[in-house]
């Protein structure tokens, strides 16, 4: 069976302080994905990644960076958590044609204060 | 720039009644995906639709591609609470060598008792 699963579904986090996300998928799969998803503006793709060592920006990498030292782990990192970074973080996977659906992890709400 | 539009955004039904989603989208992929999401859970995937004219089905859900209008729906046949969810439509594509995956905005579905 398909697993992604994520380090934390709930963190509270300080201004300022640095956040680290991780996320593990066991699919053996090259793709992986981060997501962020806020009301009324659905999912939204922050960096993505199609190899070990290999990232892409996605629409708003703003304010975010990403790790990819293993094929299954991927890790998003906040430099200096804002508030206006308070949301559900979602990890991805997928095979690496473009043709795949992704799977999902179960997501981690974030909140900053 | 690839964009992915759903209506409505929100929608109550009776049980027992038809209902359809909409999805249009903005590029010529011939990929359409389509997702749920409980409340509080992360997305699973519903469909994959490959091919202009692709119409998959399970139990009360049908989802289709018309890839020339760029449209795709969800028709719901004799709505049951169990269906209350998000369902998120997505497309993937290449532009301008970047790969994309863009998803929709989101329906909410109630279906009342």
């Amino acid at each position: 069976d398909v697993k992604v699963t994520q380090s934390s579904r709930y963190l509270v986090k300080r201004t300022g302080e640095k956040v680290f996300l991780e996320c593990v998928q066991d699919m053996d799969h090259e793709n992986m994905f981060w997501y962020r998803q806020d009301p009324g503006l659905g999912l939204r793709l922050i960096y993505f990644s199609y190899d070990v060592k290999m990232k892409e920006k996605g629409d708003i990498p703003e304010g975010y960076s990403v790790s990819r030292e293993k094929k299954e782990r991927f890790s998003l990192i906040l430099e200096s958590a804002s508030t206006n970074q308070t949301s559900m973080y979602l990890c991805a996977s997928s095979p690496p044609l473009q043709w795949k659906t992704q799977y999902f992890g179960p997501g981690t709400r974030l909140l900053v204060l | 720039e690839l964009k992915v539009e759903q209506n409505p955004l929100f929608l109550s039904m009776q049980e027992g009644k038809n209902y359809t989603i909409y999805c249009n989208y903005s590029t010529t992929s011939d990929r359409l995906y389509w997702y749920r999401q409980d409340p509080g859970k992360s997305l699973e995937s519903l469909f994959v639709l490959l091919s202009n004219g692709a119409v998959k089905q399970e139990g009360r859900l049908m989802a289709s591609l018309d890839t020339k209008a760029r449209l795709s729906t969800l028709h719901i046949t004799a709505a049951v609470h169990d269906l209350s969810a998000t369902y998120f439509c997505a497309v993937d594509s290449l532009e301008s060598g970047t790969y994309k995956y863009i998803f929709g905005t989101g329906t909410r579905l109630k279906v009342l008792a």
